[in-house]
């Protein structure tokens, strides 16, 4: 069974450029989440999705942020324009149960980004 | 808001040795608990998770964890560490599908 797939593995971009995040979840998984991890921090979600309706997306920071799961399948994070401080990983990850606290997510293996 | 807390964010054992992850949760209702291992340029990885059922859980690999409610703790374990064992290990908490992660522990493994 293929895993969560995540493009691309890394980008460098200059600051104000926008930039996208591709994620393709584990078959059948209909959640599915965004999350920045820091450098030295644990993973902070940004957005959860039940099939294609954002469901929480309260962390998201909106004025540059933007996500998408328009088929309820795969997804898109953009950021337009992107600053510094948005250096990190950027992490995508499922589950197939329906979205419940005790579910395991299967994570990604991340998108590098860095602002120069 | 509910927190979780990893105490020591580098942690060297030697190959062979006990090792000792600690994690610690501040919420007034317990949430559900979960270690993740984290491998270079690679995603989390599940070890084992806590899900009010035994407190006492066994996950891959070896390791294991003890969910302690009056010391708001769980600390994962493993009795003999291996050189494959390094990695970034992360302890999490969800309540209410509000999922918090710890800032991490560096494991370093000596021969």
């Amino acid at each position: 069974e293929a895993g969560v797939v995540q493009s691309p593995r890394y980008k460098i971009i200059e600051k104000k450029q926008p930039v996208a995040f591709w994620c393709n979840p584990i078959s059948g998984h209909n959640t599915l989440y965004w999350y920045r991890q820091n450098l030295g921090q644990g993973p902070e979600l940004l957005i959860r999705y039940e099939n294609e309706e954002a469901v929480d997306d309260s962390q998201l920071p909106k004025d540059r942020f933007s996500a998408e799961r328009l088929k309820g399948v795969d997804s898109t994070l953009k950021i337009q324009p992107a600053e510094l401080g948005d250096s990190a990983v950027y992490l995508c990850a499922s589950t197939d149960g329906g979205g419940q606290a005790t579910d395991t997510q299967y994570f990604g293996p991340g998108t590098r980004l860095t602002v120069l | 808001a509910q927190s979780v807390t990893q105490l020591g964010s580098h942690v060297s054992v030697s190959e062979g040795a006990l090792v000792l992850l600690r994690c610690n949760y501040s919420s007034s209702v317990p949430p559900y608990l979960f270690w993740y291992v984290q491998y270079p340029n690679q995603g989390l990885q599940l070890l084992l998770k806590y899900t009010s059922a035994a407190t006492l859980v066994k996950g891959i690999n070896g390791f294991e964890a003890e969910f302690k409610k009056s010391e708001t703790s769980f600390h994962l374990t493993k009795p003999s560490a291996h050189m494959s064992d390094a990695a970034e290990y992360f302890c999490a908490g969800n309540n209410n599908n509000d999922m918090r992660f710890g800032a991490g522990t560096r494991l370093t493994v000596k021969p």
